[in-house]
C-alpha cells in the first residue's frame, strides 16, 4: 500500500516568494496533519483537518501561511510571503479516524528560504 | 496545557538494554505514543499505552504509569541501526491529536 506520499521532497526558495507543499494522504485516512520539525522547536503540529474540514489551526504561525484540503486525497499548505525562518522539514501525516490510531509520516519536504 | 519532557541524548552499547524515560503533565489524557525518526527519515510509529502497564512489541516494549505523569520505552538487544531520535508523544486532548516531546538521541557503539 501507498503510505503518504508528499512533494516537494526538497524547496530551495528566496525570500518573499510563495511556497506551496503538497500531500497526498493514505486511502481511507479520515484525518490529516501538518507538522513543522526544526533543531530548536523539535516536531510542532501546524493545522489537522478531519473530513476535509479544519479542526485545529492554533498552531499555524502566523497569516503568512495556509492550508486547504480540498478533497479526501489531496492537501496542500502554502507559504507566502517566505522568510528564512521559515526554513525547516514539513511532515504531512494522515490516521484513521477512530480513536488510538498511529499517525503515518510522509517522508517530508525539505524547505530552505535564502 | 501540555508539557512532556525527554532527555536530549543517550548512548549504549550494542547488545545492551536502554530505557528512555517520558515524563508529561496533561490536563486530559487520551494515550502515549513513541515514535522512532531515523536521521534526515520520518517519524514511524513504535508503540501505543493507554492502560497502565507494560507493552511488549518484540524488541521494544513500552511502560506508562498515569498516576506518575511517566512512560518508558525499553530497548533490548540494541543493534547499531537502532541508532536514531525516540519521540514520546501525549494524546491529551482531541481526538487524534498529537503533542510530540522534543526527542531522545540514541547513540549506540559498537
Amino acid at each position: 500500500d501507498a503510505g503518504v506520499i508528499q512533494s516537494p521532497r526538497h524547496e530551495v526558495t528566496e525570500m518573499g516568494q510563495e511556497v506551496t507543499l503538497r500531500c497526498k494522504p493514505i486511502s481511507g485516512h479520515d484525518y490529516l496533519f501538518w507538522y513543522r520539525q526544526t533543531m530548536m522547536r523539535g516536531l510542532e503540529l501546524l493545522i489537522y483537518f478531519n473530513n476535509n474540514v479544519p479542526i485545529d489551526d492554533s498552531g499555524m504561525p502566523e497569516d503568512r501561511f495556509s492550508a486547504k484540503m480540498p478533497n479526501a486525497s489531496f492537501s496542500t499548505l502554502k507559504i507566502q510571503p517566505s522568510e528564512p525562518r521559515d526554513s525547516a522539514v514539513y511532515f504531512c501525516a494522515s490516521s484513521l479516524g477512530t480513536d488510538y490510531q498511529p499517525q503515518h509520516f510522509g517522508d517530508g519536504t525539505r524547505l530552505s528560504i535564502l | 496545557g501540555q508539557n512532556i519532557d525527554q532527555p536530549t541524548e543517550m548512548t549504549a552499547t550494542e547488545g545492551a538494554i536502554v530505557q528512555i524515560n517520558c515524563t508529561y503533565q496533561t490536563s486530559g489524557f487520551n494515550g502515549l505514543f513513541w515514535y522512532q525518526q531515523h536521521a534526515g527519515e520520518a517519524p514511524t510509529f513504535l508503540s501505543y499505552n493507554v492502560l497502565d502497564g507494560l507493552e511488549e512489541k518484540g524488541r521494544f516494549s513500552s511502560f506508562l504509569s498515569r498516576s506518575k505523569g511517566y512512560s518508558y520505552l525499553l530497548l533490548k538487544e540494541l543493534q547499531m541501526k537502532d541508532s536514531a531520535s525516540y519521540l514520546c508523544a501525549l494524546a491529551g486532548g482531541a481526538t487524534n491529536k498529537l503533542i510530540f516531546g522534543t526527542g531522545t538521541l540514541l547513540a549506540v557503539q559498537p
